[in-house]
């Protein structure tokens, strides 16, 4: 089955800074590439996704890169605020079947 | 609308004890699931539901789990004889089949075991 590795497992930024989170995965039948941001107390919330015909996608501060021949993707937000701070997860999927990283705690210093 | 939700959002148990943990995931989404997090953990897959095909149950860690979809809406997640390493937040989600995957988490249940 799909596995998905995510690094860094913590990441510590100055407010204003980026902060890049990187993923792997490992079957190349994987087309659909969502990140989530977990806050305390709450369940994941969907922030961005790829598809595998695509190679880039932006969203105002967060942008998210797939790289399909490397089977890595990376989420990228730029100028962080403390309230970027949270865990995020990426994921792959295929068709509805998806498996999560472990995981990045980001910190946002003010 | 209405999102996912979970029932109980918290839950405190005896060693021993068995415990449902309920989910109703959004109206009209056939695919449901449920995933362990443990403390400062990621996203631990337990099992799926799509539709009315059989539920892939490859995310079970023992006999001890067990989870119900009825009327291919609501879902209730047993754990029977619950043990200490069973607490951890439990999770359910939902999507839509046909569209990009995208799931739509619930708050969690947190499973406290004594």
């Amino acid at each position: 089955g799909e596995n998905v590795e995510q690094h860094p497992s913590t990441l510590s930024v100055q407010e204003g800074d980026s902060a890049v989170i990187k993923c792997t995965y490992s079957d190349s039948a994987s087309n659909y590439f969502p990140w989530y941001k977990q806050e305390l107390g709450k369940g994941p919330q969907l922030i961005i996704d790829i598809r595998s015909n695509v190679g880039e996608k932006k969203d105002q501060r967060i942008a998210v890169t797939l790289n399909k021949t490397a089977k890595h993707f990376s989420l990228h937000i730029t100028e962080t605020q403390p309230e970027d701070s949270a865990v995020y997860f990426c994921a792959a999927s295929i068709d509805n079947d998806m498996r999560f990283g472990a995981g990045t705690r980001l910190t946002v210093k003010p | 609308g209405a999102g996912v939700s979970q029932s109980p959002s918290n839950k405190v148990t005896e060693k021993g004890k068995d415990v449902e943990l309920r989910c109703d995931p959004i109206s009209g989404h056939t695919a449901l699931y449920w995933y362990r997090q443990s403390l400062g953990q990621g996203l631990e897959f337990l099992i799926y539901f799509q539709g009315n095909s059989a539920p892939d149950k490859s995310g079970l860690p023992s006999d001890r789990f067990s989870a119900e979809r009825t009327g291919g809406s609501v879902s209730t997640l047993t754990i029977q004889r619950t043990q200490q390493e069973d607490s951890a937040v439990y999770l359910c989600a939902s999507s839509l089949v046909d569209q990009h995957g995208e799931q739509f988490f619930g708050p969690g249940t947190r499973l406290t075991v004594l």
